[in-house]
């Protein structure tokens, strides 16, 4: 596609209760990335794939969080019981490059609320 | 601690009335500042990246500098569309597959 796309772009959930959020990147990316944006925060890193190089899961604030990504292309971030601290926005980005130095192309988000 | 500190953390601007944004950053061994604008229920796009101290990029009414320890963004004679939130980041200088973002700066140009 033209842009990198997140669905859903909003979700409510209940406290404890798993959600998955995707990423559609843009074809040919390599890079994808994940980052969480809290109100009032700067977007904070959460795990990076290139290629077909294991991710680098550094940023994951818990076990509850994981993700993956399928044939190098759409990636799928799962945050099993959910905590109200959870609720953010989630945002994807891609790269052609490895290492984004000319830049991320963001998706718009998933917003997350646990309630 | 802090890597990345924007202020201020919000603006405004009369139309036309030129000002600048600053990003200040405590990480070592630079490789890279980037900034981005995001405007509300968007991701944040892609605006500049500057890699050493006395670099200068502009994009129209955008001019981003670069010293050892901060950064500016420029605005020259803004007109209302170009209200957004600014944020920069900084490539963390232990993983480069991290950026560390700042809180941004939220700029409101009035016509």
């Amino acid at each position: 596609g033209a842009g990198v796309s997140q669905s859903p772009s909003n979700k409510v959930t209940e406290k404890g209760k798993d959600v998955e959020l995707r990423c559609d990147p843009i074809s040919g990316h390599t890079a994808l990335y994940w980052y969480r944006q809290s109100l009032g925060q700067g977007l904070e890193f959460l795990i990076y794939f290139q290629g077909n190089s294991a991710p680098d899961k550094s940023g994951l604030p818990s076990d509850r969080f994981s993700a993956e990504r399928t044939g190098g292309s759409v990636s799928t971030l799962t945050i099993q019981r959910t905590q109200q601290e959870d609720s953010a926005v989630y945002l994807c980005a891609s790269s052609l490059g490895p290492q984004g130095n000319r830049g991320y192309t963001f998706g718009s988000g998933t917003r997350l609320t646990v309630v | 601690e802090d890597q990345v500190t924007q202020s201020p953390e919000a603006l405004r601007l009369q139309e036309g009335e030129s000002s600048s944004l600053n990003c200040s950053y405590t990480v070592s061994g630079l490789r890279g500042l980037f900034w981005y604008r995001q405007d509300p229920g968007k991701g944040p796009e892609f605006l500049f990246t500057l890699y050493s101290a006395g670099e200068e990029k502009e994009k129209e009414r955008l001019k981003a500098t670069l010293t050892k320890k901060e950064s500016f963004l420029h605005i020259t004679a803004p007109k209302p569309e170009d209200s957004a939130t600014y944020l920069c980041a900084v490539q963390a200088p232990d993983n480069f597959n991290k950026f560390y973002f700042g809180s941004g700066t939220k700029l409101n140009v009035k016509p």
